[in-house]
């Protein structure tokens, strides 16, 4: 399977500012990268599809202004969380989808992130 | 849309037996069903797999179940070891889409 990082793993940020979170497929070429939240004790939520060389798609309810992603290439995606708020702290979960549909899908360590 | 729901939060089983994890799916055109386990702080990994046209697929010490009838699979963990012990997620395809929709999570803690 995939290899998948993610990096920074933990960020803490004060209200107001922006971070930026990668994710790297290291031996694998992903058109597609999915990001995820996880709040403790849920489950994780779709965020949003990032797609090589073309915008995101965004799941309902999810601010595209706030969450930007980039997928400029097929080994890295990044999600920035623009000023970021207390709500945002959260464990964010990036996956690479290696081949077809859904059936082989590979999940980051994920990065906890605190805003206080 | 897809709702995907796990019957219990909680799960003790004592090390050595046999733990069963049950969930729910509401749409039955979800075709494509996998068991995620997720260790404290780490990211989901891949247990097993089952597609819509089989009713049951084994590993390595585990067994997925699928009920299309009444929209309901099983994870079966043979011989529990302390390792095991983790949130056991489902997941379903929605739809036509490429897309997980992840269940709630059990818990499961082995004692020794």
């Amino acid at each position: 399977g995939a290899v998948v990082s993610q990096h920074p793993s933990w960020v803490i940020c004060k209200s107001g500012t922006s971070v930026k979170i990668e994710c790297r497929s290291l031996d694998f070429q992903a058109t597609t990268m999915f990001w995820y939240r996880q709040f403790p004790k849920q489950s994780l939520m779709l965020m949003a599809t990032s797609n090589e060389g073309s915008k995101a798609t965004y799941e309902q309810g999810v601010e595209k202004d706030k969450f930007l992603i980039n997928h400029a290439s097929l080994t890295l995606s990044t999600l920035t969380v623009t000023s970021a708020h207390p709500e945002d702290s959260s464990f964010y979960i990036c996956s690479v989808q290696t081949s077809g549909r859904g059936n082989e899908q590979f999940f980051g360590p994920g990065t906890r992130l605190t805003v206080l | 849309g897809e709702s995907v729901g796990l019957h219990l939060p909680t799960l003790s089983v004592q090390e050595g037996d046999n733990s069963i994890i049950n969930c729910a799916y509401s749409n039955s055109a979800s075709d494509y069903f996998i068991w995620y386990k997720q260790e404290s702080g780490k990211g989901p990994q891949f247990i097993i797999d089952i597609r819509s046209n089989m009713d049951k697929r084994q590993g390595q010490r585990v067994t997925v179940l699928l009920n299309k009838t009444v929209k309901h699979l099983s994870l079966q963990i043979a011989a529990t070891q302390p390792g095991d012990s983790a949130v056991y997620f489902c997941a379903a395809l929605r739809g036509n889409d490429y897309k997980l929709s992840f269940g709630a999570g059990t818990t499961v803690t082995v004692r020794a």
